[in-house]
């Protein structure tokens, strides 16, 4: 079965600092791995996705993500925080064929302090 | 805007009761899914419709059932409700090619009272 964790339910940073939202995985191969970000009152919106190839991924509003398959992680990253970038943020995983459901992490909530 | 669109934003209803949740996917995804979002649980997979089959079934209750209709839009019925049952539930839709991702409604707000 396939689980994610992310560690840190929140994380507060000062704006213009570095974003770092640790995320790893447990799968019996190789999953597919997202980034999703939630604002309040909102759906989920696609951050980033990593499917194959390059293993750093770069996404919307200047975020990127690494895929580790030796640490089984998909740590998230910007490298300089800005006051919209507060809000729930989930990592998943899927699988690479058969069933296409996303299983999530738990959240982490970003608040920037100006 | 993800193209996903979810009726109603709000719900508000009484344990005992059913209600049905309405999705409409993006133009051209055959593929939906639900998802229930709780402070206790998380986010977590319901079940998935592929082009009007039931593809995929996670946590959900006998007391919850779903359908994809021709056009493709899809139901939750949601029947004797409890007050652990309120939660937002998520419609998610996917062209459900290899690497494609899933584009998400902007929820629907369920309260049980």
């Amino acid at each position: 079965a396939q689980s994610v964790t992310q560690l840190g339910s929140h994380v507060s940073v000062s704006e213009g600092a570095l974003v770092l939202l640790r995320c790893n995985y447990s799968s019996s191969v190789p999953p597919y791995l997202f980034w999703y970000v939630q604002y309040p009152n909102q759906g989920l919106q696609l951050l980033l996705k990593y499917t194959t190839g390059a293993t750093l991924v770069k996404g919307i509003n200047g975020f990127e993500a690494e895929f580790k398959k030796s640490e089984t992680s998909f740590h998230l990253t910007k490298p300089s925080a800005h006051m919209s970038d507060a809000a729930e943020y989930f990592c998943a995983v899927r699988r690479i064929q058969g069933a296409q459901k996303l299983v999530f992490g738990q959240g982490t909530r970003l608040t920037i302090n100006p | 805007d993800s193209g996903v669109t979810q009726t109603p934003k709000h719900l508000i209803t009484a344990t005992g009761q059913r209600v049905t949740l309405r999705c409409s996917p993006r133009s051209g995804d055959l593929s939906v899914y639900w998802y229930q979002q709780s402070l206790d649980q998380g986010l977590q997979f319901l079940i998935q419709y592929y082009n009007g089959e039931e593809r995929a079934k996670g946590n959900i209750l006998e007391r919850f059932s779903a359908q994809q209709f021709p056009d493709l839009h899809s139901e939750l019925n949601l029947s004797s409700l409890e007050l652990g049952d309120s939660a937002l539930y998520f419609c998610a839709s996917s062209v459900a090619s290899v690497n494609t991702e899933a584009f998400f409604g902007q929820g629907t707000r369920l309260t049980v009272v």
